[in-house]
């Protein structure tokens, strides 16, 4: 069975500093992994994905992605955090048999000036 | 860009209502869902769609049916409210595309049942 998970509801980080926001999961296949922002009040907004090929994935925002197969992880980076990137971060997961898509918990990341 | 739209920001009925939310794509994709956001739990499907007419029940179906006569419309409805129904409804659409499809999200709807 897929799952993910997200094992921080918060994390909190200065401004200006490296942020990660971390996501392992288990599928029976080959994974394809996404990362979505929520803002307040507002849908999913899509970050980046990791289909196949480099293990590192960059996305929208300046955020980037780096995929661990031996560690089944999936953890979101950004080299310097921006006040603005406060949001709820959801990692998520499709099993390439199947149309459904697991999502995480969420990480609620709060940047502070 | 695609457009998910769905038909209220808000929306308060009260018990035993039948509720219907609407949601439609703009980008001609196949794949449509249903998920439910709460607090902690994060997204959890409760209907999709991969074609009109077809659907798919996810992990929480109970108490809710879904309709997709159209490609670009799938609606979720209530068949009677209840207050554990209390939620934030969000839509999906996708294409299945290289097979890692991208799901594109609505604002969502949050629904309150009194």
């Amino acid at each position: 069975a897929q799952s993910v998970a997200q094992p921080e509801d918060q994390v909190n980080v200065a401004e200006g500093n490296p942020l990660t926001v971390k996501c392992t999961y288990s599928v029976s296949g080959n994974p394809y992994l996404f990362w979505y922002v929520q803002y307040p009040n507002r849908g999913l907004q899509f970050l980046l994905k990791y289909i196949t090929g480099d293990n590192l994935v960059k996305g929208s925002y300046g955020f980037e992605a780096e995929f661990n197969k031996s560690q089944t992880s999936f953890h979101l980076k950004k080299p310097s955090a921006l006040v603005s990137d406060s949001a709820l971060y959801f990692c998520a997961v499709r099993d390439e048999g199947t149309y459904k898509y697991i999502f995480g918990t969420g990480t609620r990341l709060k940047v502070l000036a | 860009d695609v457009k998910v739209t769905q038909s209220s920001r808000y929306l308060v009925k009260r018990t035993g209502e039948k509720v219907f939310l609407e949601c439609v794509q703009d980008m001609d994709h196949e794949n449509m869902f249903w998920y439910r956001q709460d607090p902690g739990l994060g997204l959890r499907l409760i209907y999709f769609s991969y074609d009109v007419k077809m659907k798919e029940k996810g992990d929480i179906p109970e108490g809710y049916s879904v309709s997709r006569e159209k490609k670009e419309r799938f609606s979720l409805i209530l068949e009677s409210a209840s207050t554990n129904q209390t939620s934030m409804y969000l839509c999906a659409s996708s294409s299945p595309g290289t097979g890692a499809d991208t799901q594109y999200f609505g604002p969502g709807t949050r629904l309150t049942v009194l």
